[in-house]
């Protein structure tokens, strides 16, 4: 599975829409993009995926670039309880079950 | 549908003992698999497994196993427990599809003394 690069840490405003940058450079044919979240001392709670269209559910929206090398996760109108550690992985479609997290992006949310 | 569940949520034991955990996971998946997660090392693989049978396998000692039953429903087991098993131990369930989802559970918050 590709590699991919977040920022340790970001804020955001309650209300306003919180953007988490994902780069995934190495990023091939088959394989999605996917987000995860973490609150501290819980399980990862899934958010979305994607492979190479935007997609949106009723929690997110994701954004992933024509060339697929970075992609975007928009929560748009964050709340206290969206601060959590957010999780960007790249994964085949055929790639084994097991799940590896890189160190994520601690989003905190301010009041 | 009700979420991938876990129990116990929090157990203490103590150094030598050993621990059964359970996990049942959403209704129709058939794969579990179970992950530990530390501050120091991060998440890590323990093993899955789909229609009773384990297909992959962490690389941890063999202190560490686990079953599924035919209802899906799994469990893992440590025997002569460590200050280093310490830990939250995760449980994930898919429903096999392309791609593969995994879905988790809250864990099991494992404390040894």
């Amino acid at each position: 599975d590709a590699k991919t690069t977040q920022p340790p840490s970001m804020d955001c405003a309650e209300g306003r829409a919180a953007n988490l940058p994902c780069n995934h450079s190495t990023i091939s044919g088959n394989e999605y993009v996917y987000w995860y979240r973490q609150i501290h001392s819980q399980g990862p709670q899934y958010i979305i995926h994607g492979l190479k269209n935007n997609e949106t559910n009723e929690m997110a929206s994701l954004i992933i670039t024509e060339d697929r090398k970075s992609s975007t996760l928009i929560l748009p109108h964050a709340t206290l309880r969206d601060t959590a550690v957010y999780y960007c992985i790249v994964r085949a479609i055929a790639s084994a079950r097991q799940l590896t997290f890189g160190s994520g992006t601690q989003l905190t949310v301010l009041p | 549908k009700a979420g991938v569940t876990q129990t116990p949520r929090y157990l203490i034991k103590t150094r030598g003992q050993q621990v059964t955990l359970s996990c049942s996971p959403i209704s129709g998946h058939r794969s579990v698999s179970w992950y530990q997660q530390t501050p120091g090392q991060g998440l890590q693989f323990l093993f899955e497994y789909f229609s009773e049978t384990q297909r992959n396998k962490g690389n941890f000692p063999g202190r560490f196993s686990g079953r599924q039953f035919s209802n899906s429903r799994s469990e893992m087991n440590v025997s002569t427990l460590e200050l280093g098993d310490s830990a939250l131990y995760l449980c994930a369930s898919s429903l096999q599809g392309v791609p593969d989802t995994q879905y988790f559970g809250p864990g099991t918050r494992l404390t040894v003394l």
